[in-house]
């Protein structure tokens, strides 16, 4: 089982659709990011998150510690939004090393 | 300036040949990373930099080899290639030090195929 598990692996959207991306993961944290990686390759980020809830534009994130999990929340979708979704999390134990979710493709039909 | 480049965006390269990828930063940053991500996979981390020491080497084989010349600048040269390294390679930046907050900044990333 993966240290953390995102879910769901594959999404398809209608514009302007409220979008719901989960990442669920099983070991110590003190961050979670979010990332998202166009086709192409290029990686932004989207938002780090320890506690809390964060938003930017469209953008909704949260994290729940207790539960070791966190939530992106797309609203009034769109085509530019396709994209893979990753969440990627640093062990709360300090270190260079991300561990990845295996990322939620998303597509937006317009 | 929040922006990791990277060249070539492309490369195509033969068994024997030698190459090398290239990845700049001006934010700053002193840890410095390259990852190596195959299809429909995540990022796996290669190699950190650390104020321009090798940090961190995740058992690569030695047809990789990683230098940074300075704070701004960090290399990936490659030679004698296999066809199953085909894959995106990312650099990426951050403040250095294991603070669990520091985020990466990740380039465009360079597609290779070794042919």
């Amino acid at each position: 089982k993966n240290e953390v598990e995102q879910s769901p692996q594959n999404l398809t959207a209608q514009e302007g659709e409220f979008i719901t991306i989960n990442c669920s993961y099983s070991v110590g944290i003190s961050a979670l990011h979010w990332l998202q990686q166009h086709p192409g390759g290029g990686i932004v980020s989207l938002f780090m998150l320890s506690s809390g809830k964060k938003k930017h534009g469209r953008l909704i994130a949260t994290i729940n510690i207790q539960e070791k999990h966190s939530s992106l929340h797309i609203t009034a979708s769109h085509p530019r939004d396709s994209a893979v979704y990753i969440c990627a999390v640093k062990r709360a134990s300090g270190t260079y090393k991300y561990i990845f979710g295996t990322g939620t493709r998303l597509k937006v039909l317009a | 300036d929040t922006e990791v480049t990277q060249t070539p965006k492309h490369l195509v390269m033969g068994m024997t040949n030698k190459k090398s990828l290239k990845c700049e930063q001006h934010m700053g940053h002193r840890a410095m990373y390259w990852y190596k991500q195959k299809a429909k996979k995540p990022p796996e981390l290669m190699f950190v930099y650390s104020y321009e020491k090798l940090s961190i080497n995740e058992s690569v084989p030695s047809r990789f080899s990683p230098e940074c010349p300075n704070s701004s600048l960090l290399n990936l040269h490659l030679h004698a290639l296999q066809p199953e390294d085909s894959a995106l390679y990312l650099c990426a930046s951050s403040q250095p030090g294991r603070e669990l907050t520091y985020e990466q900044y990740f380039g465009p990333g360079t597609r290779l195929t070794v042919t």
